[in-house]
């Protein structure tokens, strides 16, 4: 079973918002880990979005609107990235990353698609 | 400006050998760890290596041990990635990138290297 887990797909309407999750692995508890999140649009590099721990640990990138925003779901032992008031633009491969057992480790990414 | 930019990428026979560069630009490379992450065509990021600021504290990825080494030279502005005993699944963009903890930013465009005979 891969450390982190992604859904493969997620479609949303533009406006709307959409919670991308990052569901660590049976046995890796959430909550002390630094999730990072990723954004990679086509033929080009990934690009950070933003860091979250806690909601009084949490940073956002240089540039990054603040429509985005991380938040953890203990209970389900995920990270979550929300994404609000989406646009067009916001189609892109979504990956978060841990480090895990002295390397850093990306989910499978997800694919966000706004129609 | 801040910049990254790989270069060494290629086609090479499988069982054969590699050596990546990435030359760094618009900030001092001594200050931060670099790394190094691949992306397979169609598919996901893996994170492949990185390394401390004066190259005294190394981390790979299992499926890379033993075979690749990362390396830096600061006063050349320069990381380097040797590839050895290279496989087809070792075919993807290789990317690098300044590291922050877990911030990887920037990143650079990406070199292709290719395994297959």
């Amino acid at each position: 079973q891969a450390v982190l887990t992604q859904p493969a797909s997620l479609s949303a309407s533009p406006g709307a918002s959409a919670s991308l999750t990052c569901t660590l692995r049976s046995g890796i508890n959430v909550g002390p880990y630094i999730i990072y999140w990723y954004q990679q649009k086509p033929g080009s590099p990934p690009q950070y979005l933003l860091t979250y721990k806690s909601d009084s640990d949490k940073q956002l990138g240089s540039g990054v609107p603040s429509r985005f925003s991380g938040s953890k779901d203990t209970s389900a032992n995920a990270g979550i990235l929300l994404i609000s008031g989406l646009q067009s633009e916001d189609e892109a491969d979504y990956y978060c990353m841990i480090w895990y057992s002295s390397a850093w480790v990306f989910g499978g990414g997800t694919k966000l698609t706004v129609l | 400006e801040v910049q990254l930019v790989e270069s060494g990428g290629g086609l090479v026979q499988p069982g054969g050998s590699l050596r990546l560069s990435c030359a760094a630009s618009g900030f001092t490379l001594s200050r931060y760890w670099m790394s190094w992450v691949r992306q397979a065509p169609g598919k996901g990021l893996e994170w492949v290596a990185n390394i401390r600021q004066d190259g005294g504290e190394k981390y790979y990825v299992d499926s890379v041990k033993g075979r690749f080494t990362i390396s830096r030279d600061n006063d050349k502005n320069s990381l380097y990635l040797q590839m050895n005993s290279l496989r087809a699944e070792d075919t993807a963009v290789y990317y690098c990138a300044r590291q922050d903890v877990g911030l990887f930013d920037p990143w650079g465009q990406g070199t292709l290297v290719t395994v297959s005979s």
